[in-house]
């Protein structure tokens, strides 16, 4: 079965760092673009960074260029998401999501709460 | 960038009735680039329609969209309790590569 499994949500204080995980399962990984999306309390999803299937480009939302970093292993299935100088508005459930087409996402994992507050 | 608005905000409906969702966009969107998602409290987003009007594999015939341009539709029909859940559009191209809307958030009765 296929599945995608973050981690490493938590509660930071504002200008720190976290880094989160996402494990892939039932599908071959290197096959797909993988990308972050999150909500806000109380918003609607935005698109936080893509990276291609064999890791060649990366693009962010401007949100957060130049703040986050994201990389995958393909020989661990893994997909992670490097977050500096976190801002309160960073606050959010953060998914991972498979990449169809390049067009949308059509798996997605359960999501890692990442609250930023002092 | 490329906004889409989704009405109502808040859709309150019996079983058996039929909900219509409405996307909109800022600017053109490519009938190909244009999704829905589910999401019900707690769970994961599930994708719904992409490319305007094709399902997901899994969904049931009671889901459909359709539209082009700058308007499109979502379309539940013969509701049932569990299809209660916030519906999101989602549209790829432009800067972000990627925005959705703000959510339609479904009620059953």
């Amino acid at each position: 079965q296929v599945h995608l499994v973050e981690s490493g949500g938590g509660v930071v204080q504002p200008g720190g760092s976290l880094r989160l995980s996402c494990a892939a399962s039932g599908f071959t990984f290197s096959n797909y673009g993988m990308h972050w999306v999150r909500r806000a309390p109380g918003k609607g999803l935005e698109w936080v960074a893509v990276k291609f299937y064999d890791g060649s480009r990366q693009y962010y939302a401007d949100s957060v260029k130049g703040r986050f970093t994201i990389s995958r292993d393909n020989s661990k299935n893994t997909l992670d998401l490097q977050m500096n100088s976190l801002r309160a508005e960073d606050t959010a459930v953060y998914y991972c999501a498979r990449d169809q087409r390049s067009t949308y996402f059509d798996l997605w994992g359960q999501g890692t709460l990442v609250t930023v507050s002092s | 960038e490329i906004v889409l608005t989704q009405s109502p905000g808040t859709l309150s409906l019996s079983p058996g009735e039929r909900a219509t969702l409405s996307c909109r966009a800022s600017q053109s969107v490519s009938s190909s680039y244009l999704a829905w998602y589910q999401q019900k409290p707690g769970q994961a987003p599930r994708l719904l329609i992409y490319g305007a009007s094709s399902r997901a594999t899994g969904i049931p015939d009671r889901f459909s969209g359709s539209g082009s341009g700058t308007d499109f539709t979502l379309t539940i029909s013969r509701l049932e309790p569990e299809d209660s859940a916030v519906y999101s559009c989602q549209q790829y191209g432009g800067s972000p590569l990627y925005t959705f809307g703000q959510g339609t958030k479904l009620e059953i009765k």
